[in-house]
């Protein structure tokens, strides 16, 4: 069976940082890797997602992803946060026969001005 | 395009009481997923439709969960009787297709608080 580890449960940075949340998963087969954003009192919004090719992926809000099989990681990365970046982010991987997506257990970020 | 829609938002009760929730998926979306999430948790699929089937419960807590999807719509998730531990925010997603890689969209969630 699949999982996902994320093992920051929460990180601060400072508004204009750089940031990098870390993500582990587990899986047989090749994996179709997902993270997705939650903000306070709102359901899961897809940021990107890794099928194959290209190991580096690009999402929405300047978002990027980097996939290292070598390592089973898939970690979210920004090259500069913003206040507005401040939310739970979610690691998932899909697998199984009905496709179904595993949910790491979530980073919180706050981002500090 | 209509995202997809759940109510009601938040819902307070007593335990042994029973509770029922709603979603609308996105129009023409064939998969529907309901799922749990606890606090300090990520979300856990409790069942997955495909139309009005039921494609994976496995993680359904038979005794107290039922849930159903009439005409390949809209759904409903019902507990009862409702315990402590299902306080939870419960997320209906839904997708086009619910093949592979296919993205699933998700509603805003409900807040169940069980005192």
């Amino acid at each position: 069976a699949q999982s996902v580890t994320q093992p920051d449960i929460h990180i601060t940075v400072s508004e204009g940082a750089s940031l990098e949340l870390r993500c582990n998963y587990s899986y047989g087969a090749t994996p179709y890797l997902f993270w997705y954003v939650q903000s306070p009192g709102q359901g899961l919004q897809l940021l990107l997602k890794y099928f194959s090719g290209d190991t580096l992926v690009q999402g929405i809000k300047g978002f990027e992803a980097e996939f290292k099989r070598s390592q089973s990681s898939f970690n979210l990365r920004k090259p500069s946060v913003h206040w507005s970046d401040a939310a739970e982010y979610f690691c998932a991987v899909e697998g199984g026969s009905n496709y179904k997506l595993t949910f790491g257990k979530g980073t919180l970020l706050t981002v500090n001005p | 395009e209509a995202g997809v829609a759940q109510s009601p938002r938040y819902k307070i009760i007593e335990k042994r009481q029973s509770v029922a929730f709603w979603c609308n998926p996105i129009s023409g979306h064939a998969t529907l997923y309901w799922y749990q999430q606890i606090l300090g948790q990520g979300p856990k699929l409790l069942i997955q439709f495909q139309n009005n089937g039921v494609v994976d419960d496995s993680q359904l807590p038979k005794d107290r969960f039922s849930a159903e999807r009439l005409k390949g719509v809209d759904s409903t998730l019902k507990i009862q009787p409702a315990k402590l531990e299902d306080s939870a925010v419960y997320l209906c997603a839904s997708s086009s297709s619910g093949r592979a890689r296919d993205e699933q969209f998700f509603g805003p969630g409900t807040r169940l608080t069980v005192l």
